[in-house]
């Protein structure tokens, strides 16, 4: 089942500008992933963050979570044209088995 | 490093006959690997959770003796599609954990898409 919802659910920028991404679920987390899907491929990893974290950075990016509100957000900044993707967060349930359940995903164009 | 493969990259099945798809991880060993169908425009859905040595988990609403799992080795875990049907037409992707990493970081296979006619 999905846990949460991604919006927006489709963006559009020129190359230059920032991309904001937001991801909310619903049940208590271990921690929140983000993960870039070019069309027809397969996910890479971004970046993780745990559930006690709340800001983490990896080059242009920069992912929050707060726990409170059940919600995480992706920013990309200078976005260049090879960002375009669908980008998904998945969050993973405590636990042995560390489940990944995956948001609907938010589909980023990156105009030049 | 934590490349996971998938074979085969596409496959085209009449609709009746069985496919297999292999995921492997190539520099790790997996003990636990994970099977997720996409459909288009859609997100992953988790099917199995594919445990080396035991019987897979699967989620609920997933048929077990259509989707059968195989994980026979630390490196190797297989889905096989049984009877497929037009419906089973998707891009199936794996992903494995590092035993070693000790996270819950998975690294995802390229994907294998599925057209049964």
């Amino acid at each position: 089942s999905q846990q949460g919802e991604e919006d927006p659910q489709a963006l559009s920028i020129q190359e230059g500008e920032n991309a904001t991404m937001n991801c909310s679920y619903k049940t208590s987390i271990n921690n929140l992933q983000w993960y870039r899907q070019n069309s027809g491929r397969g996910l890479v990893h971004l970046i993780l963050i745990r559930s006690n974290e709340r800001e983490k950075h990896s080059g242009r990016l920069r992912v929050t979570l707060d726990t409170s509100k059940k919600s995480s957000s992706l920013l990309i900044t200078a976005s260049r044209a090879a960002d375009t993707a669908s980008y998904f967060c998945a969050t993973a349930r405590g636990g042995s088995q560390g489940n990944l359940i995956f948001g609907k995903g938010t589909k980023l164009s990156v105009k030049p | 490093g934590a490349v996971v493969s998938q074979h085969p990259s596409w496959v085209i099945c009449k609709s009746g006959t069985s496919v297999k798809i292999e995921c492997r991880s190539l520099d790790f060993q997996a003990t636990t690997m994970f099977w997720y169908r996409q459909f288009p425009k859609q997100s992953l859905m988790l099917m199995a959770t594919s445990n080396e040595g035991s019987k897979a988990t699967y989620e609920q609403g997933v048929e077990k003796d259509k989707f059968l799992i195989n994980h026979a080795s630390l490196t190797l875990s297989t889905l096989t599609v049984t009877s497929a049907h037009p419906e089973d037409s998707s891009f199936y992707i794996c992903s494995a954990r590092d035993d070693t990493s000790g996270g819950y970081e998975q690294y995802f296979g390229p994907g294998t898409r599925l057209t049964v006619t």
